[in-house]
Parts: C-alpha cells; sequence; structure tokens
C-alpha cells in the first residue's frame, strides 16, 4: 500500500506571499491531519479534517487554513508568509478514531517551508 | 508544565545495551500513546502505539504505559547503530473528537558501536 504522499517536497517563498501544500493519504483513510515541525517548538497540531470537515483546530493564527475533498486529499494555506513559518509541514494519515481510542497516524515525508 | 515531557537526551547507549525512554502526560483523559522515531532530515515514522496498561512487545521494542502515574516508556533491546534517531513520544485525547496528537519534545538517542 503506497504511504502518505505530499507535494511539494521543498518551497521557498518570500514574506507576504502565500503557499499551498498538498496531502495524499493512505488508500482508506479518511483522516488527514497536519502538524508543524521547527526545531524551536517541536512538531505541533495545526488541524485535522474528515469527511470533509474540519474536525480539530490547534493554536494557530487565521492565517492558516485547510480543506479536505470528497477523495480525502486535502491542502493546507498559508498566507501573508511570514519568516516564523519556516518550518518542515506534515501531514498524517489515519483510519477514524475508534469508539475509545485514538487511531495510528501516519506521516509523510514532509514539505520543507522557507521563507525569507 | 508542559503537556508531554520527554528527556531531551542525547541518550548513548552502548551497541548490543537497552536502551530505556521515559515520558510523563499531564491530562489523564489521554487515551492512545505512540512512539515515533524521526531520524534526521526525515519525517517521524510509527514504531510503537499502546492503549492499556501494562507492557507491548514488538520485535526489539517494548512500551510500558502506567495512566495511574501518567507515564510511558520505551525500550529498546540489543540497540543497534541504526536505532540512532530522535523518539517522539505523543499522546491523543480521545475524549476530543478526532486524532489530535500531542507530543514531547524527543529524547535523542546515540548508539556507540
Amino acid at each position: 500500500k503506497a504511504g502518505v504522499t505530499q507535494t511539494p517536497r521543498y518551497l521557498i517563498k518570500t514574506r507576504g506571499q502565500q503557499v499551498t501544500l498538498s496531502c495524499s493519504p493512505i488508500s482508506g483513510h479518511r483522516s488527514v491531519s497536519w502538524y508543524q515541525q521547527t526545531p524551536g517548538q517541536g512538531l505541533q497540531f495545526l488541524f485535522e479534517y474528515f469527511s470533509e470537515t474540519q474536525r480539530n483546530k490547534g493554536n494557530f493564527p487565521g492565517r492558516f487554513s485547510g480543506r479536505q475533498f470528497s477523495n480525502s486529499r486535502s491542502e493546507m494555506n498559508v498566507s501573508t508568509l511570514e519568516l516564523g513559518d519556516s518550518a518542515l509541514y506534515l501531514c498524517a494519515s489515519s483510519l477514524p478514531p475508534l469508539r475509545d481510542r485514538g487511531n495510528e497516524q501516519f506521516f509523510g515525508p514532509g514539505t520543507r517551508l522557507t521563507v525569507l | 508544565q508542559k503537556e508531554v515531557e520527554q528527556n531531551s537526551g542525547p541518550l548513548s547507549v552502548p551497541e548490543g545495551a537497552i536502551a530505556s525512554l521515559n515520558c510523563t502526560y499531564s491530562d489523564r483523559v489521554s487515551q492512545s500513546f505512540f512512539w515515533y522515531r524521526q531520524y534526521s532530515g526525515k519525517s517521524p515514522e510509527l514504531i510503537m502505539s499502546i492503549y492499556s496498561n501494562g507492557d507491548k512487545e514488538d520485535g526489539r521494542f517494548t512500551a510500558q504505559l502506567n495512566k495511574a502515574s501518567q507515564y510511558v516508556s520505551l525500550l529498546i533491546r540489543d540497540s543497534q547503530p541504526s536505532d540512532s534517531a530522535t523518539y517522539l513520544c505523543a499522546v491523543n485525547k480521545v475524549k476530543a473528537a478526532g486524532n489530535k496528537l500531542t507530543f514531547g519534545g524527543g529524547t535523542r538517542v546515540l548508539v556507540k558501536p
């Protein structure tokens, strides 16, 4: 089974621009979560989508947004880029959570965004 | 207090020895616990999941969970140089709908030949 794929793998943008990142989950996985990883803050949850609906959101400003399509593919968008947005953006897919526990999440290779 | 805490290391382990990694979490409603391995420049790779108190073994890895003490650990037996990586503890508070992982800062492990 193919893993989670993310495109592009690398991006260089300048302050003020916007960026869109794409994620294709493992076949059969309908939950997609996005995380930001930086050396200073570690891995932080951005948001989760399931059945085209945002189900959870982390503590990030409104410049960070996302969406999910009917085929479970997801995109995240960052507008008005700031230097501090430079990070590795990771997408993870999973089956829906079970009744009494969350489910295993599998990460894609990530998109490394550099903001100049 | 951070929600999920790990010693940042580095944890230096001789080849063939047991590496012991610890993780504590603050929220008692946490129900799902995961260990990820992350090599430098790569994305996290799931190596263990544990949901009930006690031990869970998978190959050279053993995860241990103690919900009363809010503590989860990972043992790596017969450590190999290829085990040198950062190990991330992650917790899912399932009472909140959905899959939302909170990560610790990671423990860097160095296995010396």
